[in-house]
């Protein structure tokens, strides 16, 4: 069974640069046609896509965020990293990591981890 | 960017009930719409992919249906595990988008 762990710093000072790795089990990130991404969810808010990463480390972002974010995979760790630069309040959110098949669904989650931006 | 709207934001229903959401898209995402069932503080569970294919492991209440702009997820007999937030995703195009949410609460 695929499992996925966020972990990271909890708090994160305004201006600089949250840190996240998703260490997945169960699983290899180094398997053909798997994409790997990142989803956000500010406090009683929807769901927002961060960006993702194909098991060749090609990544995509979302454009509202593209200046900011660094998603990278480091497959002999079977893990996988965010990277977000010059964080405001804005950017405090539940993030989770995932998983999806090339053009499709995320059909495996991480349990999601609090970050809060604040001084 | 393709902007997904939900309706209705909340839907108060009863056990037994057939509950119905819609999800519309501003340009067609042929049949690339996932649906999703969120519990507070938890991560989202895939209920429906590629519009109306159940993933594995979901009760068959739960179908889907539509293509293009128009989508709808319906659970045909509300059961007390259901009350949650459910959404919509569309994987056609990235930046890959979320509808805002439909919450079923317990009238």
């Amino acid at each position: 069974q695929l499992q996925l762990q966020e972990s990271g710093p909890g708090l994160v000072k305004p201006s600089e640069t949250l840190s996240l790795t998703c260490t997945v089990s169960g699983g290899s990130v180094d398997f053909n046609n798997y994409y790997w991404g990142w989803i956000r969810q500010p406090p009683g808010k929807g769901l927002e896509w961060v960006g993702s990463i194909s098991h060749s480390g090609s990544p995509s972002y979302n454009p509202s965020l593209k200046s900011r974010v660094t998603i990278s995979v480091d497959t002999s760790k079977n893990q996988f990293s965010l990277k977000l630069a010059s964080v405001t309040a804005a950017d405090t959110a539940l993030y989770f990591c995932a998983r999806h098949h090339g053009s499709d669904s995320f059909d495996y989650w991480g349990q999601g981890t609090l970050v809060t931006v604040s001084s | 960017d393709i902007q997904m709207t939900q309706s209705p934001s909340t839907l108060s229903a009863s056990v037994g009930d057939r509950v119905t959401i819609t999800c519309r898209a501003s340009e067609s995402v042929r049949s690339w719409l996932a649906w999703y069932q969120q519990k507070p503080g938890k991560a989202p569970n895939l209920l429906i992919h590629k519009a109306s294919t159940l993933q594995s492991g979901v009760p068959s209440r739960f179908s889907g249906s539509g293509s293009g702009t128009e989508f709808t997820l319906t659970i045909s007999s509300l059961q007390p595990d259901d009350f949650a937030t459910y959404y919509c995703q569309q994987y056609n195009n990235y930046p890959y988008t979320f509808g805002q949410g439909t919450k079923v609460e317990i009238k």
